[in-house]
């Protein structure tokens, strides 16, 4: 079974332009999450995702940030305009049923420059 | 609110040495308790949980005891090896509500270990 995989996996951009990330969560896991780590500090929730719609986004740090999920499947997360302190690593989550283990994806490193 | 507080590192041990990194939580009701790991290169993999008082979770020579009166779930284990040279998570997730799914993470702790 594949496990949660993330685009890219690095990423360098400079501030002020568009970056999108995207999920794929475990087939059949209507539970997707998004959290970031930011360099030396905690992992940090973004949001939840119960199949397309948004359970939970009091994590999203401000308006510059979008996520979807569109079908269901796979998820964007989308930051425009990038600023400087959007760097730090960005995780994908996935799981069964809410109560269930998270299966974490190998991150997305973004540096804004 | 939730939160999780961790030992900071790094944590460097020889070979079979005993390992305990600290942690400790705040969080109303009773949470579910885990330890993540990241190997590198990684993704963060589920190492063990506890979810209730006294539950201990154990896995791959690991432990942690899900301590409700220290609020705590300190990671043990006997003897380390080279290939558990990682960075450890501490992490909660609340009791329920449109919250639910949210895990609280600590800061991590690198640990390294030398032949």
């Amino acid at each position: 079974e594949a496990g949660v995989t993330q685009f890219p996996s690095h990423s360098v951009i400079e501030k002020g332009q568009t970056v999108t990330l995207r999920c794929d969560p475990i087939s059949g896991h209507d539970n997707l999450y998004w959290y970031r780590r930011v360099m030396g500090k905690e992992i940090k929730f973004l949001l939840h995702f119960v199949k397309e719609s948004k359970q939970d986004e009091s994590g999203m740090p401000n308006n510059r940030f979008l996520a979807e999920r569109t079908g269901g499947t796979y998820s964007t997360l989308k930051v425009q305009p990038a600023e400087l302190e959007d760097s730090g690593v960005y995780f994908c989550a996935s799981s069964q049923v809410v109560e269930g283990a998270q299966y974490f994806g190998p991150g997305t490193r973004l540096l804004v420059l | 609110g939730n939160s999780v507080t961790q030992m900071e590192g790094p944590v460097t041990l020889s070979e079979e040495a005993f390992l305990t990194i600290n942690c400790t939580y705040t969080a109303t009701g009773y949470p579910s308790l885990f330890w993540y790991v990241q190997y590198p290169g990684e993704g963060l993999q589920l190492l063990l949980k506890a979810t209730k008082a006294d539950d201990k979770g154990s896995n791959k020579g690991f432990e942690a005891t899900y301590r409700k009166e220290t609020t705590s779930f300190h990671l043990e284990k006997g003897s380390v090896q080279v290939s558990d040279s990682a960075v450890y998570f501490c992490a909660l997730r609340g009791e329920g509500g449109s919250t639910l799914g949210r895990l609280y993470f600590g800061r991590g702790t690198q640990l390294t270990v030398w032949p």
